[in-house]
């Protein structure tokens, strides 16, 4: 269950956008449709942004967009927003019936 | 409104025990999966617990295999993370979080700390 990479600090200025990559294998991202995306400000609850790779729940802002290819999975931002500055993680259910987070990444608007 | 509220953290003993409850209201929870999840200080979160609605199936990683486990009353609407031999590294905040179409995390609580510390 070894954790999915994702690049441990990105960032933009307000308005720009900026993507997050979370890398994994044929046992996990490469193998399902069960991607899904949560945003983390710290002393918060994790909040759900994308599930099943691209689809977003009610009430998640469309500039919150993702996207597969291959075994790397992807959460672009667009329009960044001071709000937006917070912790980022991808998860993925595996073949071994788990999950398994990525690593987390620290995104930063300038 | 969905409501997740955490409860039963403190400090153990490395060994010791501890539970965990997760009470639940704003949906019908018996007709939804569940999970543990948890976060380590300075670390990114991790997954640890699965419950199917009815009981079904549970999962765990291999991190607390063994030494966990996991359960739910649905009359009280409430799930459960029964935590034994405890070791440092299990320090953390424990989030319970709703399960949306069974692979996906769409409500979580704000959590409950658990020290494991001598």
């Amino acid at each position: 269950q070894s954790a999915l990479t994702q690049p441990a600090s990105v960032s933009g200025s307000p308005g720009q956008s900026i993507t997050i990559s979370c890398s994994g294998t044929n046992s996990d991202v490469g193998g399902y449709k069960y991607v899904s995306w949560y945003q983390h400000h710290p002393g918060k609850a994790p909040k759900l942004l994308i599930y099943e790779v691209t689809d977003r729940p009610s009430g998640v802002s469309n500039r919150f967009s993702g996207s597969k290819s291959g075994y790397t999975a992807s959460l672009t931002i667009s329009g960044l927003q001071a709000e937006d500055e917070a912790d980022y993680y991808c998860t993925s259910y595996t073949t071994s019936s788990t999950w398994v987070f990525g690593g987390g990444t620290k995104l930063t608007v300038l | 409104q969905v409501h997740l509220v955490e409860s039963g953290g403190g400090v153990v003993q490395p060994g010791g025990s501890l539970s965990l409850s997760c009470a639940a209201s704003g949906f019908t929870f018996r007709t939804y999966d569940m999970y543990w999840v948890r976060q380590a200080p300075g670390k990114g979160l991790e997954w640890i617990a699965f419950i199917r609605y009815d009981s079904s199936s549970k999962y765990f990683a291999d991190s607390v295999k063994g030494r966990f486990t996991i359960s739910r009353d649905n009359s009280k609407n409430t799930l459960y993370l029964q935590l034994n031999s405890l070791r440092a590294e299990d320090t953390a905040l424990y989030y319970c979080a709703k399960g949306l179409r069974t692979y996906y995390m769409d409500v979580w609580g704000e959590g409950t700390t658990v020290t494991v510390s001598s």
